[in-house]
Protein backbone atom coordinates (compact mmCIF):
# COMPACT_ATOMS: atom_id res chain seq x y z
CA UNK A 1 0.00 0.00 0.00
CA UNK A 2 1.63 3.62 -0.96
CA UNK A 3 1.45 6.47 1.32
CA UNK A 4 2.80 9.92 1.07
CA UNK A 5 2.78 12.60 3.46
CA UNK A 6 3.40 15.98 3.49
CA UNK A 7 5.71 17.79 6.23
CA UNK A 8 6.47 21.71 6.79
CA UNK A 9 5.94 25.19 8.07
CA UNK A 10 1.66 26.34 7.70
CA UNK A 11 3.01 29.58 7.61
CA UNK A 12 6.08 31.46 5.59
CA UNK A 13 7.10 35.17 5.78
CA UNK A 14 7.24 36.63 1.90
CA UNK A 15 11.01 36.51 0.40
CA UNK A 16 11.68 33.58 2.86
CA UNK A 17 12.33 29.85 1.21
CA UNK A 18 9.93 26.89 1.88
CA UNK A 19 11.20 23.47 2.71
CA UNK A 20 8.50 20.21 2.21
CA UNK A 21 9.18 17.64 3.15
CA UNK A 22 7.41 14.40 2.03
CA UNK A 23 7.80 11.01 4.01
CA UNK A 24 6.56 8.07 1.50
CA UNK A 25 6.05 4.42 2.29
CA UNK A 26 4.91 1.23 0.09
CA UNK A 27 7.55 1.42 -2.66
CA UNK A 28 11.21 2.84 -3.18
CA UNK A 29 12.56 5.74 -4.82
CA UNK A 30 15.23 3.59 -6.19
CA UNK A 31 12.24 1.56 -7.89
CA UNK A 32 13.15 1.62 -11.75
CA UNK A 33 10.09 3.86 -13.31
CA UNK A 34 8.89 5.66 -9.99
CA UNK A 35 8.50 9.60 -9.68
CA UNK A 36 7.53 11.36 -7.24
CA UNK A 37 6.11 14.32 -7.86
CA UNK A 38 4.66 17.93 -5.84
CA UNK A 39 1.37 19.36 -6.99
CA UNK A 40 0.34 22.77 -5.39
CA UNK A 41 -3.12 23.96 -5.29
CA UNK A 42 -4.42 27.86 -4.10
CA UNK A 43 -7.45 28.12 -2.31
CA UNK A 44 -10.33 27.83 -4.96
CA UNK A 45 -8.41 27.64 -7.84
CA UNK A 46 -6.88 24.84 -10.26
CA UNK A 47 -3.91 22.18 -9.62
CA UNK A 48 -0.45 23.52 -10.56
CA UNK A 49 2.51 21.06 -11.01
CA UNK A 50 5.31 22.00 -9.77
CA UNK A 51 8.46 19.27 -10.40
CA UNK A 52 9.03 15.40 -9.68
CA UNK A 53 12.14 13.56 -9.30
CA UNK A 54 12.55 10.63 -11.13
CA UNK A 55 14.01 6.87 -9.83
CA UNK A 56 17.27 7.80 -11.59
CA UNK A 57 17.62 10.76 -9.81
CA UNK A 58 16.40 12.85 -13.33
CA UNK A 59 14.20 15.44 -12.35
CA UNK A 60 11.64 18.10 -14.22
CA UNK A 61 10.44 21.64 -13.24
CA UNK A 62 7.43 23.80 -13.78
CA UNK A 63 8.92 26.62 -16.57
CA UNK A 64 6.35 28.76 -14.57
CA UNK A 65 8.70 29.24 -11.58
CA UNK A 66 11.67 30.94 -12.37
CA UNK A 67 14.21 28.96 -11.34
CA UNK A 68 12.84 28.94 -8.04
CA UNK A 69 12.45 25.50 -7.03
CA UNK A 70 14.47 22.53 -6.31
CA UNK A 71 13.54 18.83 -5.56
CA UNK A 72 15.83 16.06 -4.06
CA UNK A 73 15.48 12.59 -3.31
CA UNK A 74 16.57 10.65 -0.24
CA UNK A 75 16.72 7.14 -0.85
CA UNK A 76 17.89 5.97 2.81
CA UNK A 77 14.40 7.57 4.34
CA UNK A 78 12.09 7.41 1.93
CA UNK A 79 12.11 11.00 1.30
CA UNK A 80 11.38 13.98 -1.26
CA UNK A 81 12.17 17.62 -0.20
CA UNK A 82 11.16 20.61 -2.27
CA UNK A 83 12.88 23.98 -1.40
CA UNK A 84 10.51 27.20 -2.99
CA UNK A 85 12.51 30.34 -2.82
CA UNK A 86 11.77 33.59 -2.45
CA UNK A 87 8.17 32.75 -1.22
CA UNK A 88 5.02 35.31 -2.10
CA UNK A 89 1.25 36.07 -0.98
CA UNK A 90 0.50 34.42 -4.16
CA UNK A 91 2.17 31.31 -3.10
CA UNK A 92 -0.12 30.38 -0.42
CA UNK A 93 -1.43 27.09 -1.12
CA UNK A 94 -2.26 23.38 -0.19
CA UNK A 95 0.99 21.05 -1.26
CA UNK A 96 0.65 18.00 -2.28
CA UNK A 97 3.15 15.28 -2.95
CA UNK A 98 2.21 12.92 -5.31
CA UNK A 99 3.70 8.81 -6.50
CA UNK A 100 3.73 8.12 -10.54
CA UNK A 101 4.67 5.69 -12.51
CA UNK A 102 6.20 4.39 -16.00
CA UNK A 103 3.55 1.77 -16.00
CA UNK A 104 0.51 5.13 -16.24
CA UNK A 105 2.91 7.34 -18.15
CA UNK A 106 3.40 9.08 -15.43
CA UNK A 107 0.23 10.15 -14.47
CA UNK A 108 -0.61 10.74 -10.27
CA UNK A 109 -1.68 7.76 -9.16
CA UNK A 110 -1.38 8.28 -5.19
CA UNK A 111 -1.65 11.47 -3.61
CA UNK A 112 -0.79 12.46 0.02
CA UNK A 113 -3.45 14.10 2.28
CA UNK A 114 -2.01 17.75 1.16
CA UNK A 115 -0.76 20.56 3.58
CA UNK A 116 -1.70 24.03 3.79
CA UNK A 117 0.95 26.59 3.33
CA UNK A 118 -0.01 30.25 4.08
CA UNK A 119 2.39 33.36 3.14
CA UNK A 120 1.82 36.35 5.47
CA UNK A 121 4.12 38.68 7.30
CA UNK B 1 -3.48 30.47 -15.77
CA UNK B 2 -3.96 26.49 -16.83
CA UNK B 3 -2.05 25.58 -19.80
CA UNK B 4 -5.20 23.11 -20.51
CA UNK B 5 -9.00 24.28 -21.16
CA UNK B 6 -11.47 23.13 -19.87
CA UNK B 7 -15.16 24.56 -19.18
CA UNK B 8 -15.42 25.82 -15.91
CA UNK B 9 -19.15 23.90 -15.48
CA UNK B 10 -21.57 21.62 -16.61
CA UNK B 11 -24.65 20.10 -15.03
CA UNK B 12 -27.33 17.32 -15.67
CA UNK B 13 -29.86 14.95 -14.12
CA UNK B 14 -29.22 11.79 -12.33
CA UNK B 15 -28.92 9.37 -14.52
CA UNK B 16 -27.87 11.29 -17.08
CA UNK B 17 -24.74 11.61 -19.22
CA UNK B 18 -22.24 14.92 -19.10
CA UNK B 19 -19.00 15.38 -21.36
CA UNK B 20 -16.22 17.51 -20.27
CA UNK B 21 -13.46 18.43 -23.18
CA UNK B 22 -10.56 19.38 -22.38
CA UNK B 23 -8.16 21.69 -25.04
CA UNK B 24 -4.40 21.68 -25.47
CA UNK B 25 -2.17 22.16 -28.29
CA UNK B 26 0.45 19.76 -30.66
CA UNK B 27 2.96 19.77 -27.56
CA UNK B 28 0.99 18.39 -24.98
CA UNK B 29 -2.23 16.62 -25.75
CA UNK B 30 -1.40 16.21 -29.44
CA UNK B 31 1.59 14.30 -28.58
CA UNK B 32 0.94 12.47 -24.82
CA UNK B 33 -1.57 10.63 -23.14
CA UNK B 34 -4.50 12.52 -21.13
CA UNK B 35 -5.17 11.91 -17.25
CA UNK B 36 -8.37 12.56 -15.55
CA UNK B 37 -8.49 13.49 -12.22
CA UNK B 38 -11.67 13.99 -10.06
CA UNK B 39 -11.70 15.97 -6.44
CA UNK B 40 -14.03 16.30 -3.85
CA UNK B 41 -13.64 19.39 -2.50
CA UNK B 42 -11.89 19.18 0.54
CA UNK B 43 -9.83 15.74 -0.64
CA UNK B 44 -7.05 15.01 -2.89
CA UNK B 45 -7.73 14.24 -6.45
CA UNK B 46 -8.13 10.64 -7.43
CA UNK B 47 -6.80 9.42 -10.82
CA UNK B 48 -10.32 8.08 -12.47
CA UNK B 49 -8.34 7.57 -16.31
CA UNK B 50 -4.88 7.45 -17.55
CA UNK B 51 -3.37 6.80 -20.82
CA UNK B 52 -6.20 8.54 -22.42
CA UNK B 53 -8.54 5.83 -21.79
CA UNK B 54 -7.59 3.31 -19.04
CA UNK B 55 -9.47 3.20 -16.03
CA UNK B 56 -7.30 2.48 -13.07
CA UNK B 57 -8.65 -0.51 -10.79
CA UNK B 58 -11.82 0.45 -9.19
CA UNK B 59 -12.84 2.94 -11.21
CA UNK B 60 -16.62 2.08 -12.53
CA UNK B 61 -16.90 2.04 -16.43
CA UNK B 62 -19.78 4.96 -16.34
CA UNK B 63 -16.31 6.88 -16.69
CA UNK B 64 -14.56 7.33 -20.06
CA UNK B 65 -11.70 8.95 -21.73
CA UNK B 66 -11.06 10.01 -25.16
CA UNK B 67 -8.29 12.13 -27.26
CA UNK B 68 -8.58 13.46 -30.53
CA UNK B 69 -5.73 15.65 -31.86
CA UNK B 70 -5.09 18.32 -29.41
CA UNK B 71 -8.39 17.51 -27.75
CA UNK B 72 -9.84 15.07 -24.94
CA UNK B 73 -12.99 14.22 -23.24
CA UNK B 74 -14.27 12.99 -20.47
CA UNK B 75 -17.69 11.24 -20.44
CA UNK B 76 -19.73 10.40 -17.09
CA UNK B 77 -22.58 8.24 -18.02
CA UNK B 78 -25.44 7.38 -15.31
CA UNK B 79 -24.45 10.21 -13.66
CA UNK B 80 -25.10 9.97 -9.92
CA UNK B 81 -25.06 12.69 -6.83
CA UNK B 82 -21.41 11.00 -5.40
CA UNK B 83 -20.20 12.12 -9.15
CA UNK B 84 -20.48 15.79 -7.59
CA UNK B 85 -17.03 17.05 -7.63
CA UNK B 86 -14.17 19.05 -9.45
CA UNK B 87 -12.50 16.92 -12.52
CA UNK B 88 -8.94 18.34 -14.07
CA UNK B 89 -7.41 16.58 -17.17
CA UNK B 90 -3.80 16.52 -17.18
CA UNK B 91 -0.89 15.94 -19.99
CA UNK B 92 2.95 16.11 -20.49
CA UNK B 93 4.23 18.90 -22.07
CA UNK B 94 7.16 17.99 -24.48
CA UNK B 95 8.96 20.91 -24.16
CA UNK B 96 12.90 20.74 -24.43
CA UNK B 97 12.23 20.53 -20.67
CA UNK B 98 9.41 18.41 -20.04
CA UNK B 99 6.48 19.11 -17.62
CA UNK B 100 3.00 18.40 -16.48
CA UNK B 101 0.25 20.47 -17.40
CA UNK B 102 -3.23 20.35 -15.82
CA UNK B 103 -6.56 21.66 -16.83
CA UNK B 104 -8.25 24.65 -15.78
CA UNK B 105 -11.07 22.04 -13.97
CA UNK B 106 -14.56 21.75 -14.42
CA UNK B 107 -17.16 21.31 -11.97
CA UNK B 108 -20.21 18.71 -12.27
CA UNK B 109 -23.35 19.47 -10.29
CA UNK B 110 -25.92 17.24 -10.20
CA UNK B 111 -29.15 19.29 -10.43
Amino acid sequence: QITLKESGPTLVEPTRTLTLTCTFSGFSLNNSGVGVAWIRQPPGKALQWLALIYWDDDKRYSPSFNNRLTITGDTSRNQVVLTMTNMDPVDTATYFCVHSHTTIAFAIDHWGQGTLVTVSS
Amino acid sequence: QSVLTQPPSVSAAPGQRVTISCSGTSSNIGSNYVSWYQQVPGTAPKLIIHDNNRRPSGIPDRFSGSKSGTSATLAITGLQTGDEADYYCGSWDSSLNPFYVFGSGTTVTVV
